[in-house]
């Protein structure tokens, strides 16, 4: 399966741990997008990413969240000492060269985070 | 800040009825796609339209690009309980050579046997 990979796809923690989503994009695929959903809504862009740079930030909270795409692995949004409304599904999408393609974005599976 | 707003969010219906889902905005977007998301799983992409006033028709389901590429609509011609589902629309955006792809906040929608 050469899709996009997230994981884990799910995930517990209490209030004030840290929650660490991963994200492996289609193969030949160089550009990374998060979204958050939360129940009965529709996505909401957090942060475009490529290879050890971030493109566009402009939908992640000042504070406690975090993205980095490095040049070997995967793909990490990392939220620090999460809280109740941090409880979401976190999806994370794929495309090839950015805006030179076609425009479709090729989505995980999602992980969801559950903040106790 | 681009906004998408569909309607209506909620739509349950009969099985062999027709329905149209709107999605509109004020803001001019390069491109107009819609997904669709099942229940635990990631939104897949449907179609793209690009140009004004184009029309594209997946089977039963037919879509289509408002002419100043502000809007679209879905329409889905006898409805199948296999149709249920959240469907999306994203309006794309280049902007300084970076694509964003702004989603409406979906239609859900339940077809009953």
């Amino acid at each position: 399966n050469a899709g996009v990979m997230q994981n884990p796809r799910h995930l517990v923690r209490r209030r004030g741990q840290e929650a660490r989503l991963r994200c492996s994009p289609m193969k030949g695929h160089s550009h990374v997008y998060w979204y958050r959903q939360l129940p009965e809504e529709g996505l909401k862009f957090m942060v475009y990413l490529q290879k050890e740079n971030i493109i566009d930030e402009s939908g992640m909270p000042k504070e406690r969240f975090s993205a980095e795409f490095p040049k070997e692995g995967p793909s990490i949004l990392r939220i620090q000492q999460v809280v109740r409304g941090d409880s979401a599904a976190y999806f994370c999408a794929s495309s090839p060269q950015g805006a030179r393609n076609t425009g479709e974005l090729f989505f995980g599976e999602g992980s969801r985070l559950t903040v106790l | 800040t681009q906004l998408l707003e569909q309607s209506p969010q909620f739509l349950s219906i009969q099985e062999g009825e027709n329905l149209t889902v709107y999605c509109n905005s004020s803001s001019v977007f390069s491109s107009l796609q819609w997904y669709r998301q099942e229940p635990g799983e990631g939104p897949v992409l449907l179609v793209t339209v690009v140009t004004g006033g184009e029309v594209k028709k997946l089977k039963r389901l037919t879509f289509q690009f408002g002419d100043a590429r502000k809007d679209s609509s879905l329409h889905i011609t006898a409805a199948q309980p296999g149709d249920t589902g959240l469907y999306l629309c994203a309006g794309r955006s280049i902007i300084q050579g970076a694509q964003k792809l702004v989603f409406g906040q979906g239609t859900r929608l339940t077809i009953n046997p």
